[in-house]
């Protein structure tokens, strides 16, 4: 069974520029997760989907990150305009459901910020 | 709010050691435990998993025992191998609202031959 993936797997941009990433769970899960895990901390979710819909953002900073799952299976993450606080490693996960315990994860995008 | 708290790292033990990882929570009602696991290069792997008080979680020699009441969730393992370096991850899923992960800040083990 694939597991989750993830592009690109490393991007380098300037403050102020955009950035997307991208995301495919594993085939049938119907929950998609992006965290943002800063160098020293331990993840934290930004935003929650059910198949195509939202069920947690209150951790996204809306101002400048939003995302999407249209179809509800790919998802995408973008950052407009990116700050230098916004360095950090982009994980992707994914649940059978929303009850299902087990999150699998993918490898991460790894941004730096110049 | 839900969160963790976890030992600070480093640590680093020689082979064959004894391993422990301290981890306490604080949450709402009785939530679900883990221990994640980050190998060098990779994602994140759950090791291990508990989800009700007094169970233990075990995975490739690793244990950990959810103890309501000391809300504590160590893990532990008897001797450790150059192979188990990493980067361990406790974490709690409560069991209402949006049912998210919180994580603890890491703990880096790096094992000597």
């Amino acid at each position: 069974e694939a597991g989750v993936a993830q592009s690109p797997r490393y991007k380098i941009i300037e403050k102020r520029q955009s950035v997307a990433f991208w995301c495919n769970p594993i085939s049938g899960h119907a929950t998609l997760y992006w965290y943002q895990q800063i160098l020293g901390q331990g993840p934290k979710l930004l935003i929650q989907f059910q198949n195509n819909g939202v069920v947690d953002d209150s951790q996204l900073p809306k101002d400048r990150f939003s995302a999407e799952r249209l179809k509800g299976v790919d998802s995408t993450l973008k950052i407009q305009p990116a700050k230098l606080e916004d360095s950090a490693v982009y994980l992707c996960a994914s649940s059978l459901g929303r009850n299902e315990e087990t999150q699998y994860f993918g490898p991460g995008t790894r941004l730096l910020v110049l | 709010g839900d969160s963790v708290t976890q030992m600070e790292g480093p640590v680093t033990l020689s082979e064959e050691a004894f391993l422990t990882i301290n981890c306490t929570y604080t949450a709402t009602g009785y939530p679900s435990l883990f221990w994640y696991v980050q190998y060098p290069g990779e994602g994140l792997q759950l090791l291990l998993k508990a989800t009700k008080a007094d169970d233990k979680g075990s995975n490739k020699g690793f244990e950990a025992t959810y103890r309501k009441e000391t809300t504590s969730f160590h893990l532990e393992k008897g001797s450790v191998q150059v192979s188990d370096s990493a980067v361990y991850f406790c974490a709690l899923r409560g069991k209402t609202g949006a049912n998210n992960l919180f994580f603890g800040t890491g703990t880096r083990l790096t094992v000597i031959p």
